[in-house]
C-alpha cells in the first residue's frame, strides 16, 4: 500500500510568488492534517480536514495560506503572495476515522522543503 | 510558551549505552505519542501511552507515562546506529483536533 506523498519534495521560489504544494494522502484516509516546521523550531499544526471539511485551521499562519480538500481525496496548500518566513518544512499526514481522539495513528508524507528567497 | 519541553535536545552516544529522553509539561493530557523521524522523511509512530504511569516496550525501548499524566520517558537499552534521528513526542490538545509536538531529542549513535 502506499504511503502518505507528497508533491514537490523541494521548491525555491522569490518573495512574493506562489507556490502551491500537493498531499496525496493514504487511500482510504478520511483524516489529513498540514503541519509545517520553521528552521530550529517544533512542527506546529496548520488545519485539519476530515473528508472535504474543514475541522480545524486555527493553526493557519494567515490569509495568504489557502487549503483545500477536493473531493476528500488529496490536498493542497497554497501560499500567496509567499513571505521569507514561510520558509520550512511542511508535512501532510492521514489517518482513517475510528480511532479514539489523541490515539490515532496517524502516517506521515516525507514533507516538502521551501525556500523562498 | 512551549507546551512540549524535550530533553536533552542533542544527545551523542556509543553504541551500547543505554540513555533516557524526556518530554514534559506543565498540563494534563489523555494521552501522549512518541514518534522517531530520520532525515528526509516525515515523523513515524513508535507508541502511544494513555494511562497515568504506563510502561510500554517496543523492542530496546521502553516508554512510560508519568503518573499525573503531564510529562513522559523514552529509555533506550543498548543504542544501536539504526536508532539515531529526532524522537519527537505530541499530544492532542484538549476539544480540539490540534496536536502539539514537542521540540525534540536528536539523537546519534555512533558505532
Amino acid at each position: 500500500e502506499a504511503g502518505v506523498t507528497q508533491f514537490p519534495s523541494h521548491s525555491v521560489i522569490e518573495k512574493g510568488q506562489t507556490v502551491t504544494l500537493r498531499c496525496d494522502p493514504i487511500s482510504g484516509h478520511d483524516n489529513l492534517y498540514w503541519y509545517r516546521r520553521v528552521m530550529g523550531k517544533e512542527i506546529k499544526f496548520l488545519l485539519h480536514f476530515v473528508k472535504e471539511s474543514k475541522q480545524d485551521e486555527s493553526g493557519m499562519p494567515n490569509n495568504r495560506f489557502l487549503a483545500e480538500r477536493t473531493g476528500g481525496t488529496y490536498s493542497t496548500l497554497k501560499v500567496q503572495p509567499a513571505e521569507l518566513e514561510d520558509s520550512g518544512v511542511y508535512f501532510c499526514a492521514s489517518s482513517p476515522i475510528g480511532y479514539v481522539r489523541g490515539q490515532e495513528t496517524q502516517y506521515f508524507g516525507p514533507g516538502t522543503r521551501l525556500l523562498v528567497l | 510558551t512551549q507546551l512540549l519541553e524535550q530533553s536533552p535536545q542533542f544527545l551523542s552516544i556509543q553504541e551500547g549505552e543505554n540513555l533516557t529522553v524526556y518530554c514534559n509539561s506543565s498540563s494534563v493530557f489523555s494521552s501522549l505519542q512518541w514518534y522517531r523521524q530520520e532525515p528526509g522523511e516525515g515523523p513515524v509512530l513508535l507508541v502511544t501511552v494513555v494511562t497515568g504511569g504506563e510502561v510500554k516496550k517496543l523492542k530496546r525501548l521502553t516508554f512510560q507515562f508519568g503518573d499525573a499524566r503531564k510529562d513522559s520517558s523514552l529509555h533506550i537499552t543498548a543504542a544501536q546506529p539504526g536508532d539515531t534521528g529526532l524522537y519527537l513526542c505530541a499530544v492532542l490538545t484538549s476539544g480540539t483536533y490540534k496536536y502539539i509536538f514537542g521540540t525534540g531529542t536528536r539523537l546519534k549513535v555512533l558505532a
